[in-house]
């Protein structure tokens, strides 16, 4: 079984400063790893995922996340945010030898980008 | 556009009644996903279809649900005798077969049960 937690359930910080947002997970089998970002009244959109090989991972609209295998991490880094990043961020994680592809969800991080 | 859509995007009920909720995927995707969302909460795996075979339900999902996706296109979740404790987002998702590729969400499905 896996399972995700998000450590910072909110993240306020001002526009162009960089921010990061933690994402950790426990598995006993290997993982694929996902970021979806979720704005108001939108359903959720993919920013980047980790299947295999490099561990630095870009993604959409400036987002990047590194896994790390031995602190079981996958955070999330942008090294400028705008006012139009503020949004609910979700990690998640999939069974690599899951094949129904099921996504377990943190319980979400709430960017709140301010002028 | 061709994501995904879902019907109706609100649902207000009263404690007892019977809803249902339906989920059109994007059309070239093969499996199809169920998830629900409480406030404050990431979504929760429901239940997914490999075309029109439901394959996986979670423990979530009560005998007061079902989902069915005849022919391997649309799909509706039933909530009978829904109780206050429904009350959450029902998202859809769908996506080609494999657990590595990206899950396409609609905009979910609000219920409340009064």
């Amino acid at each position: 079984a896996q399972s995700v937690t998000q450590l910072d359930s909110q993240v306020p910080v001002f526009e162009e400063a960089p921010v990061e947002l933690r994402c950790n997970y426990s598995s006993s089998v290997s993982v694929y790893l996902f970021w979806y970002v979720q704005y108001p009244n939108q359903g959720l959109q993919l920013l980047l995922k980790y299947l295999s090989g490099s561990t630095l991972v870009k993604g959409i609209n400036g987002f990047e996340a590194e896994f790390n295998k031995s602190q079981t991490s996958f955070h999330l880094r942008k090294p400028s945010v705008h006012i139009s990043d503020t949004a609910e961020y979700f990690c998640a994680v999939s069974g690599l030898y899951n094949q129904g592809g099921k996504l377990i969800f943190g319980q979400g991080t709430e960017l709140s980008v301010k002028p | 556009d061709t994501g995904v859509s879902q019907d109706p995007r609100h649902k207000i009920t009263k404690r007892g009644q019977n809803v249902t909720f339906r989920c059109d995927p994007i059309s070239e995707h093969n499996r199809l996903y169920w998830y629900r969302q409480t406030l404050g909460q990431g979504p929760e795996f429901l239940t997914y279809f490999q075309n029109e075979a439901q394959l996986e339900k979670s423990r979530l999902l009560s005998d007061r649900f079902s989902a069915e996706r005849p022919k391997g296109s649309f799909s509706t979740l039933e909530i009978q005798r829904t109780e206050q404790g429904d009350s959450a987002m029902y998202l859809c998702a769908s996506s080609r077969g494999g657990a590595y590729n990206e899950q396409f969400f609609g905009p979910g499905t609000r219920l409340t049960v009064l």
